[in-house]
């Protein structure tokens, strides 16, 4: 497609279960980060891709979540045994180049643990 | 380290007045400044951006910004605004670290 792609648009789960969002990015981006979005808290970056290495992953809370990238293309976003503080919208972005100058984010995937 | 404030969280217009919504940052090195639209239930859509050169920068939808050094701002304007620009607006900061970094927002209602 034209622009970054995110799957499921809407998830409710369990507390405790396991979840995995999937970001499809912009053909031919190299670069691919992972935000999230929650109330009261802004946007929290969370993982950033260069191809399928992640030399930024500071911005992970907790060793319950983690991402991986394959193909320099797909992103899976994992959280494990959620909580109900992991309820918030999960934003994808990718961008062409490597300084991220210009972020394309897609159209976020909405998370309600309860 | 960087960092983004924007003062206001809500900003009430009337519909074809004008609107300035502030943004301030802090970096230690050269930055990259970004508005950044979202529409309800919608993902983040890139207004305009400063790299480099004119501190003027125009971008969609009629908006603008300026990008002042010395007071370290990035205040996003537009002279007359539409019932359909009301949405939350977020300014970011990028540079000195790959990732963006992105105020709080202000939601902007433009009123009939």
């Amino acid at each position: 497609g034209a622009g970054v792609s995110q799957s499921p648009s809407n998830k409710v789960t369990e507390k405790g279960k396991d979840v995995e969002l999937r970001c499809d990015p912009i053909s031919g981006h190299t670069a691919l980060y992972w935000y999230r979005q929650s109330l009261g808290q802004g946007l929290e970056f969370l993982i950033y891709f260069q191809g399928n290495s992640a030399p930024d992953k500071s911005g992970l809370p907790s060793d319950r979540f983690s991402a991986e990238r394959t193909g320099g293309s797909v992103s899976t976003l994992t959280i494990q045994r959620t909580q109900q503080e992991d309820s918030a919208v999960y934003l994808c972005a990718s961008s062409p180049d490597r300084r991220g100058n210009t972020i394309y984010f897609g159209e976020g995937s909405w998370l309600t643990v309860v | 380290a960087q960092s983004v404030t924007q003062l206001d969280s809500q900003v009430p217009v009337f519909e074809e007045a004008p609107v300035e919504l502030r943004c301030n940052y802090s970096s230690s090195v050269s930055v990259y400044l970004f508005w950044y639209v979202q529409y309800p239930n919608q993902g983040l859509q890139l207004l305009l951006k400063y790299l480099s050169g004119s501190t003027l920068v125009k971008g969609i939808n009629g908006f603008e910004a300026e990008f002042n050094k010395s007071q370290t701002s990035f205040h996003l304007r537009k002279p007359s605004v539409h019932i359909s620009d009301t949405a939350e607006y977020f300014c970011a900061v990028g540079g000195s670290a790959r990732q963006l970094t992105f105020g709080s927002g202000t939601q902007l209602t433009v009123l009939p």
